[in-house]
């Protein structure tokens, strides 16, 4: 199995300020990396396919980046709506795997 | 409007079965791969189970198979979720959510682009 290793488990950040989370496959994965927002009682949302193709309705202050086993979720400028829960998941083969989630929280 | 709607979680004592169901509405339901993702009480998402747009080629997290049964009826527009043989472990609320992608190279990539809201299934007894 692919396993998917996210870094930071919490990051602790202001409004405005430029957010970098990391995630790192076990395996080569190429592009097939997919990156989730989940808020507390929410269901995932998805953000990012491709490794770095925003889903449409987006906004564009999320980027994706990174091929093979190492990958990076950015936001640019972080607003109040976006302190949640990130997750990675990879979809190159089965089973699907999501890394442990970084948790980004208010400083 | 694209909506998964879940339904069928509740309390089941270990060793019980359970059936889930999604209903869905707002796109062409059996042009679609569908899957289930779990996630246990304060911890992260897993995958579960996908099932192919004909229902010909289902696919399982090894901690499910040979318990747990994918099955969707595309005049219905519903997927299903037959879990068997239940334990603590199965503890979670249940998503379900559209599977969207690209064929390449003989080989399917798939995303999940549209969720729905998740059911509890609670295993105590």
């Amino acid at each position: 199995d692919t396993q998917m290793t996210q870094s930071p488990s919490t990051l602790s950040a202001s409004v405005g300020d430029r957010v970098t989370i990391t995630c790192r496959a076990s395996q080569s994965i190429s592009s097939w990396l997919a990156w989730y927002q989940q808020k507390p009682g929410q269901a995932p949302k998805l953000l990012i396919y491709k490794a770095s193709s925003v889903e449409s309705g987006v906004p564009s202050r999320f980027s994706g980046s990174g091929s093979e086993t190492e990958f990076t979720l950015t936001i640019s400028y972080l607003q109040p709506d976006d302190f949640a829960t990130y997750y990675c998941q990879q979809y190159n083969t089965y089973p699907w795997t999501f890394g442990q989630g970084t948790k980004v929280e208010i400083k | 409007e694209v909506q998964l709607v879940e339904s069928g979680g509740g309390l089941v004592q270990p060793w019980e079965s359970l059936r889930l169901s999604c209903a869905v509405s707002g796109f062409t339901f059996s042009s679609y791969s569908m899957s289930w993702v779990r996630q246990a009480p304060g911890k992260g998402l897993e995958w579960v189970a996908t099932i192919r747009q004909d229902g010909t080629q289902r696919y399982y997290v090894d901690s499910v198979k040979g318990r747990f049964t994918v099955s969707r009826d595309n005049v219905q527009n519903s997927l299903y979720l037959q879990m068997d043989s239940l334990t603590g472990d199965d503890t979670a609320v249940y998503f379900c959510a559209r599977a969207n992608g690209i064929y390449l190279n003989y080989q399917y990539y798939f995303y999940m682009d549209v969720w729905g809201k998740g059911t509890t299934v609670t295993v105590s007894s």
